[in-house]
């Protein structure tokens, strides 16, 4: 079974259109902690957010939201008045206990101008 | 700010051929990964590696696979034998304690021809 589901292979959106990327996740464990990457066409991986389990509080960054939801095991992103620069892969991931990421298959953001 | 790196950047190699991935953790981090990508897919865990020894390893990581941190600083990734599959981006991590992100190096394409 998947620990992170990343449901949308591919979104596709006009330039300042707002976009939410959905992951879902799974584990047993009470403490663990979530992430998300933006994997550029450059290849490497940039982290955007760390969240842990006890801390449910949505959190804005910029343009950048994240909606984190314990009861449905959600942890979603949402890019505000989208740019060309958001054109990417976006990874979301769990670690628990802090040991190995389970990365999810990723979503291809592409921002259209 | 202090980063993670890893070279080369790219690695081509011939079938049957060993390849040593190389990566320098940042300093002060005491657990440190290998994951791969596989052109167009998820980020993967390989192996995971702490106080010198390895803590947790995937299917992935076989016989043909081995880490060592040889010196204190480089932590190495070393494929035997290559075979057409392992042709992937490589990506070291290292992690300051549990609580934390993991800081992932900007990749080792490997191709394998």
């Amino acid at each position: 079974a998947q620990k992170v589901t990343q449901a949308q292979t591919e979104i596709s959106v006009v330039e300042k259109e707002d976009v939410t990327l959905d992951c879902v996740y799974e584990t047993r464990d009470t403490t663990y902690y979530l992430f998300w990457y933006k994997q550029p066409p450059s290849g490497e991986l940039v982290f955007l957010i760390r969240r842990n389990s006890f801390d449910e509080q949505n959190e804005i960054s910029g343009r950048y939201s994240w909606n984190f939801q314990k009861s449905t095991s959600s942890f979603n992103f949402t890019i505000t008045a989208s740019q060309v620069v958001d054109s990417a892969v976006y990874f979301c991931a769990l670690s628990e206990a802090g040991n190995q990421f389970y990365f999810g298959t990723g979503t291809s953001l592409t921002v259209i101008p | 700010e202090p980063e993670v790196t890893q070279t080369p950047s790219h690695q081509v190699t011939q079938m049957g051929q060993e390849v040593i991935l190389r990566c320098v953790p940042i300093s002060n981090h005491l657990y440190f990964y290998w994951y791969r990508q596989i052109l167009g897919q998820k980020v993967e865990f390989l192996v995971s590696f702490y106080n010198n020894e390895i803590s947790e390893k995937s299917e992935i990581f076989d016989d043909q696979f081995s880490v060592e941190r040889p010196d204190g600083s480089n932590f190495t990734l070393k494929i035997r034998s290559t075979k057409l599959e392992d042709s992937a981006m490589y990506f070291c991590a290292s992690l300051r304690g549990k609580a934390y992100e993991q800081y992932f190096g900007p990749g080792t394409r490997l191709t394998v021809t």
